[in-house]
This record gives structure tokens, sequence and C-alpha cells, in this order.
């Protein structure tokens, strides 16, 4: 159990709608990163919060949105939903701002599948 | 392109065996890391390298890194069944403030 926690596991929904994905860093970790995983382009890295700002941020399209709250906790919003937004979308969360200085904790993800 | 790549995209041996990959990468980097994703699951952190470390150890792992060739291998001796998931490795580019994940090796340890 890598302490971070993603909810929902699985979510079904239907194209144009939009959904959110919530995720709990490790207890003390201030940075929240997400990542795309799909079959054809592999674990893409789409932001970064750090201590409730942004950080980095990667191939995020536009109909996505993310944002850290005070409590360090960290949602995800898919809106204009398409079916090539299905995929694992993975939260995972570091002590520091810098992932490049230290390992990083995954949740076990949430399955989006676009109808 | 991706900036890591994994070579080969898969891999099958008999347990006992050792299980070498390999990864590639672009641009200059802070350090290299390694990460196992079991079937569906979240990525776990094996090991990590950094530039200035040419060869780490960690149980049965040995993680090498040449970073004249831009490359880095992945040694897992004495595979067991256990060790069947995909295998990442994930790069902390200099100057960018995020980590780039390869296409992974699919590694498969036969009974």
């Amino acid at each position: 159990d890598s302490g971070v926690t993603q909810t929902p596991k699985h979510l079904i929904t239907a194209t144009g709608q939009r959904v959110t994905l919530r995720c709990s860093p490790r207890s003390g970790d201030l940075s929240v990163y997400w990542y795309q995983q799909s079959l054809d382009q592999g674990l893409q890295f789409l932001i970064q919060y750090y201590n409730g700002e942004e950080r980095a941020k990667g191939n995020i399209l536009e109909r996505f949105s993310a944002q850290q709250f005070p409590d360090l906790h960290s949602e995800l919003n898919l809106s204009s939903l398409e079916l090539g937004d299905s995929a694992l979308y993975f939260c995972a969360s570091s002590v520091d701002g810098r992932a490049y200085t230290g390992e990083l904790f995954f949740g076990e993800g949430s399955r989006l599948t676009v109808l | 392109s991706q900036q890591g790549e994994e070579d080969p995209q898969a891999l099958s041996i008999q347990e006992g065996e050792n299980a070498t990959m390999n990864c590639s990468y672009k641009t200059s980097i802070n350090n290299l890391q390694w990460y196992r994703q079991n079937s569906g699951r979240g990525l776990v952190h094996l090991i990590l390298i950094r530039s200035n470390e040419r060869e780490k150890h960690s149980g049965r792992l040995r993680v090498t890194l040449d970073t004249s060739k831009k490359s880095s291998s992945l040694l897992i001796t004495a595979s067991r069944a256990a060790d069947t998931a995909s295998y990442f490795c994930a790069t902390a580019i200099q100057g960018a403030q995020k980590l780039v994940f390869g296409q992974g090796t699919r590694l498969t340890i036969n009974p």
C-alpha cells in the first residue's frame, strides 16, 4: 500500500460528459502528480501541484483541469469526454516538489471508460 | 518519440533465469528511476540512480547507467514468478520539472 488513495476505482460514462477524479496523497507529501496511461500512448504526465499551486504542466488537454486543495488532496476534472479519453488515470505524490530528486508514490488508479 | 525507450518491449524467461531490460534516453538527466507495474495496478518504485552514479544494487536488482551512451539497464537475478510485471524507466530531465516514463517492458516469468 503506497498510502496514495484514488477514487473512484472504476468509472463508466458517456461521450460529452464530465467526471471528477479524486486523489489523497501520502501523509506529509506536498506534491501531487497526475498521469494518464493508455495502451497507445503509454504513461503520459499531465500536471503537478505543489502545496496548492501548479508546479509543472505536461500533455494536459484544455478540456482537463486540476486543482489541489488546502488539505492537499487533488481533483482532476475531465470534461466534454471523448472515446479517446478512456484510460487509467494515476495520481502520485512525493514529499517535495521535485519529482526529479526522489521517488513517486502511485495510487492504484482510476479506470475511466467512455462509451 | 519518447524520452525513455525500453528494450525489449516484451521478455519471457524461465524462473530462475536472469532478466535484463534496457532503457535509452535522449536528453541530459538528473537521475533515472525504474518502476514496476503489476497488471492494472499502480506503479511501484524500484530503484533510483543519479547521473553521477554508474551502478546500483538493491536485493536482486542491479541497475547500471551510462550517461555517455544515454542508456541504462535493469538486471533482475534469479527471477521468480512474482517478478512478472511491466517495468518502466523514468528519466528526470535536467531543467524540466517532470519525470518522463518510457513505454515499458512486459516481463513474463514462466514456472
